[in-house]
Parts: C-alpha cells; structure tokens; sequence
C-alpha cells in the first residue's frame, strides 16, 4: 500500500536557523514525490517535485531511495516560511497520497 | 488563468439527507481530482477523473461517489449523510492528464453535518 509518514506534526525554529522537515515513504515502484505548501488563508500549492530538482523560496528536497525518504530542507528560515507542509507521493495509479502535515512555525 | 473554483463555499446539512458539490478546473486541465481534509486524518483521496472516466477511487464506502462532464467540471455526492462527513472537500485539477500529480487545488467546500 502506498503511504506517506511525517513524524512531525509540529516543528517550530528561529529565523535564520536551519529547517528540516522529514518525510518518507512506502511505494511499490518509482513513485513520483512532492511537497505541497499552505500558508494562512490561502489554497495548498505545489512548493516541489523532486524530478524537477529545483529550489523554491531557498528550499531543496533529495530524494533517498535507499532510506525511501524525500525531506525538505532549507538553510535559513524566513518568518514567511511559516505554514503548513505536506508531503506527497504519487504512483501509476493516478492517486495523490499525502501525508499528515507538519506545521512549521518560524520564530522571529 | 481562473483559479479551480468550488460551489459552494459552504454548506450545512442534516444527518440523512444527500449533497452535491461542484468543481470547475482550471481551464485546460483534463484530470480532476478530490479529497476529504479532516483534522485527524488529514488529506484523504476520494477519487480522480480524467475524460469522463474514474481512474481510481480511495477507500470510501460507496456513498461518496463522482462524475465529470464533457466540459472536464466535476460533482462529487454523498448520499445520506453521517455526522462524520463533516469536512473541507477539495477538488483539484492538473494538467497532465498521464501523471496528475502537479495539481492546483481549489478553495473548498466547508461540509458541516448537524
């Protein structure tokens, strides 16, 4: 079955500090991975997908096929940053699986 | 481009009684997809559709079911309503109908069920 785990539901660090949101999954396959955004007030939005292996708003996420994990990372957090994360995996079966969300809070 | 739109915004019901919500995609985009957002469980995939046709549903009892029309807008519908169903029903459309995983969601629909 595909699942898709996020250990925390809440993570809250300093501005400026280092930020990391984990997130790993259980897939038969090659899944296709992404994290998807929602800051306050406004609708979940595409923050990545890792084929693209791009950086948004000075985030980065590797995927890890050995530890079947796909973390968010970013170097130094922005006030902005706060907002709800969400970790998603997607197979050959049309079907967006996400995780539960971590709700980062970025501390002035 | 217009956003994905959902009517209606917000919607109370009582226990028994059926809904129907609305989905319009973004203009062409092909797959739609919905999803039950409830605190405890989180994001939670009811169904997709591309072309007309369901391509996969989650794991929902056969109460909830959907369609999309020619135009690509969708319905989704819950027939006799349980308290639990109380929720934010998000629709969301893509545009690549071979893997719609880049998928631009909607505002919601806000279920309440008294």
């Amino acid at each position: 079955a595909q699942r898709v785990t996020q250990p925390e539901k809440l993570l809250s660090v300093f501005k400026g500090a280092p930020v990391e949101l984990k997130c790993n999954y259980s897939y038969s396959g090659s899944p296709e991975l992404f994290w998807y955004v929602q800051y306050s007030r406004q609708r979940l939005q595409l923050l990545l997908r890792h084929i693209s292996r791009e950086s948004i708003k000075g985030f980065t996420a590797d995927l890890n096929k050995g530890e079947t994990s796909f973390h968010l990372k970013k170097p130094f957090a922005q006030e902005e940053d706060s907002a709800m994360y969400y970790c998603a995996g997607g197979g050959s079966n049309y079907k967006l699986t996400f995780g539960k969300g971590t709700l980062l809070t970025v501390n002035p | 481009k217009a956003g994905v739109t959902q009517t209606p915004r917000y919607l109370i019901k009582t226990r028994g009684q059926q809904v129907t919500l609305s989905c319009s995609p973004i203009s062409g985009h092909r797959s739609v997809s919905w999803y039950q957002q409830t605190p405890g469980q989180g994001l939670q995939f009811l169904f997709e559709y591309f072309s007309e046709t369901q391509r996969n549903k989650g794991n929902f009892p056969g109460r909830f079911s959907g369609r999309q029309f020619s135009n690509s807008r969708s319905e989704m519908n819950v027939s006799t309503l349980e308290l639990g169903d109380s929720a934010l029903y998000l629709c969301a459309s893509s545009p690549d109908s071979r893997i719609p995983y880049e998928q631009y969601f909607g505002p919601g629909t806000r279920l309440t069920v008294t």
